[in-house]
């Protein structure tokens, strides 16, 4: 079974530009999570899909962030225009279904730093 | 707001010692708990989880506890290994769905 694929790997950018990251999840999972992982620290959920419906965006900063999984599959995590405090790894999770304990798997993440 | 902590935040041991890893949480209303390995530049590999009924659950070396009246779990890692090293973190399952809150990992080393 393919695990979760995220890309890119790394990224650079100055502050005030834009990045898009990408993930595809395992297939079949209905649920898809985007997690933000600062230096140090645990992750913290930025936002939860099922299928392409928002279930939880309460921690996602709305002002700069946006996210998208249109057809229910792949998503894209947005920051537009990025801050320095943006620097950190973004993670993307699945899990095979919502609300039932279902253990979530993770990908390698998006190393995201802010010149 | 449910909060969770790993204590201790860094651990160095010899190895073949057994040692434990500890996670407390404020809010015990979880639908289960879960415990995951962090190699440095990876994602998250998930060790153990624990739903809200069990007392425990075992894999190989490594045992995980959990006494949910008290907000606490504990991580086992028998006879320690070099290849252990890592960082490991708890995640709790709220019963709001299946939205994980992370406590900030424990850096294992462990030194041959």
């Amino acid at each position: 079974e393919a695990g979760v694929a995220q890309s890119p790997r790394y990224k650079i950018i100055e502050k005030r530009q834009s990045v898009a990251f990408w993930c595809n999840p395992i297939s079949g999972h209905a649920t898809l999570y985007w997690y933000q992982q600062i230096l140090g620290q645990g992750p913290k959920l930025l936002i939860q899909f099922q299928n392409n419906g928002v279930v939880d965006d309460s921690q996602l900063p709305k002002d700069r962030f946006s996210a998208e999984r249109l057809k229910g599959v792949d998503s894209t995590l947005k920051i537009q225009p990025a801050k320095l405090e943006d620097s950190a790894v973004y993670l993307c999770a699945s899990s095979s279904a919502q609300g039932f304990g279902q253990p979530q798997h993770f990908g390698d993440g998006t190393r995201l730093s802010i010149l | 707001k449910q909060e969770v902590t790993q204590i201790p935040a860094a651990l160095s041991v010899p190895e073949g010692e057994n040692l434990v890893l500890n996670c407390s949480f404020t809010d015990s209303a979880i639908y289960n708990l879960q415990w995951f390995r962090q190699d440095p530049g990876k994602g998250l590999t998930s060790l153990l989880l624990i739903q809200s009924s069990q007392r425990e659950q075992t894999s190989g070396r490594l045992n995980a506890s959990l006494d949910k009246s008290s907000g606490r779990s504990t991580l086992y890692i028998a006879a320690s290994q070099p290849g252990d090293s890592a960082t490991y973190l708890c995640a709790v399952n709220d019963n709001a769905g299946n939205m994980l809150t992370f406590g900030g990992g424990t850096r294992l080393m462990v030194k041959p």
